[in-house]
């Protein structure tokens, strides 16, 4: 079965430090999709990043950066110098053959001015 | 270009009545999925539609029904409300329906509050 855990509820640092959201996942799949997505307070998901299992390659855009790791089945998103403008509740999210996601409970990201 | 759009942003419903939420994909996405998302949880999958054709259902009541147009658009149809109900329910879209690979841009959400 599919699962995602980010065990992470809330995280508050102050701005400019560097800070990791974790994930975790599970699947019987060889072949799977790790997906980021940002919630802003808006509501409206944002896609931040796709990975498939095949790629281990780890990818840095700007101040995000993702770490991904089969051994440990962890996909784990680091923002550096933060801002505040990054405060917002990221999802980590899973999906295998077909198109369903299956979410994380989400980490609540705050950066303090 | 304009992104996937949801129409109405805010619905408040009593119990036992109807619902119908609306979505528009991206232009030239095929694919429309819907979930459901509780306060303080991850979005839940409730349907996948592609071609007009059903590709997928989540773990939903028969009350939870969806549909989608030749023009790609989507309705998704709650009957019976109960107070459960109340959500923020978020409209996805796809390019094709190539199975995980395919990135879903989610829109605004429709938010649900059952009295």
């Amino acid at each position: 079965a599919q699962k995602v855990t980010q065990a992470q509820t809330e995280i508050s640092v102050v701005e400019k430090e560097d800070v990791t959201l974790d994930c975790v996942y599970e699947t019987r799949d060889t072949t799977y999709y790790l997906f980021w997505y940002k919630q802003p307070p808006s509501g409206e998901l944002v896609f931040l990043i796709r990975r498939n299992s095949f790629d281990e390659q780890n990818e840095i855009s700007g101040r995000y950066s993702w770490n991904f790791q089969k051994s440990t089945s962890s996909f784990n998103f680091t923002i550096t110098a933060s801002q505040v403008v990054d405060s917002a509740v990221y999802f980590c999210a899973l999906s295998e053959w077909s198109q369903k996601l299956v979410f994380g409970q989400g980490t609540r990201l705050t950066i303090n001015p | 270009d304009a992104g996937v759009t949801q129409s109405p942003t805010h619905l408040i419903k009593t119990r036992g009545q109807h619902v119908t939420l609306r979505c528009s994909p991206i232009s030239g996405h095929k694919s429309v999925s819907w979930y459901q998302q509780v306060l303080g949880q991850g979005p839940q999958f409730i349907f996948q539609y592609y071609e007009k054709e059903e590709r997928g259902r989540g773990n939903f009541p028969d009350r939870f029904s969806a549909r989608q147009f030749p023009n790609y658009s989507s309705e998704l149809n709650v009957n019976a409300l109960l107070l459960g109900d109340s959500a923020l329910y978020l409209c996805a879209s796809s390019l094709l329906a190539t199975g995980g690979a395919e990135t879903q841009y989610f829109g605004p959400g429709t938010r649900l509050l059952v009295l």
